[in-house]
């Protein structure tokens, strides 16, 4: 497997816009989840999915912030409108169901609005 | 609810010398401990993790852990620090609930030839 494959790796946009960030999970994991992280304040967990279904989105920092899993094998995070404080790497994680398991990680998407 | 605590933001270790990345955690229940590292530019890359067993656990790259439950620690171990160890690490917990993994900060290891 490719691992977990996010896209695009480096954005860049302008205030306002609005911005998708793509996730692509290991195959037959349960779990995704999106993270993002800043220098101020470390790795945030923005929301998680299981079964496709969304479990908890307390992380999202606001209603701009919406994510989707629409099947196994695909998740979206847009933020519409983007503002600079946005700006940060996102990650996207995905791992099986269980305790025991590790989560695995993207690239990361690094987002830069001007 | 969960946490982790990496008090180091920094750790500097001359090459060849043993390295210790310092964790603890507070957690309801039984721990579910993770490290992972982060290169420049690239994803958190997992190291290691305890879940049950015995107390030492080893990983990649030649890195260990101890979890300690009296202490509530978790502390990232290598005998003899490499150059290549230099990146960000990081401490994750979670518990018996099957609830997402909750990171420290990070401590940046500089590891100095």
């Amino acid at each position: 497997d490719a691992g977990v494959i996010q896209s695009p790796r480096h954005e860049v946009t302008e205030m306002g816009q609005e911005v998708t960030l793509r996730c692509k999970p290991i195959s037959g994991h349960d779990y995704l989840f999106w993270y993002r992280q800043t220098m101020m304040r470390g790795l945030e967990l923005l929301i998680y999915f299981n079964n496709n279904v969304p479990i908890d989105d307390s992380g999202m920092p606001e209603d701009r912030f919406s994510a989707k899993m629409p099947n196994a094998s695909f998740s979206t995070l847009k933020i519409q409108p983007s503002e600079p404080r946005d700006s940060a790497v996102y990650f996207c994680a995905s791992s099986l169901l269980g305790d025991g398991y590790e989560a695995f990680f993207g690239q990361g998407t690094r987002l830069t609005v001007v | 609810a969960q946490s982790v605590a990496q008090p180091e933001d920094q750790v500097n270790v001359a090459e060849g010398n043993p390295l210790t990345v310092k964790c603890t955690y507070s957690v309801s229940g039984n721990p579910y401990l993770f490290w992972y590292v982060q290169y420049p530019n690239r994803g958190l890359q997992f190291l290691l993790k305890y879940i049950t067993g015995d107390n030492l656990v080893k990983g990649s790259y030649g890195f260990e852990a101890e979890f300690n439950k009296s202490q509530t620690s978790f502390h990232l171990k290598k005998p003899s620090a490499l150059v290549s160890d230099s990146a960000l690490y990081f401490c994750a917990v979670r518990d018996e609930r099957n609830t997402p993994l909750v990171f420290g900060k990070g401590t940046r290891l500089s590891v100095i030839a």
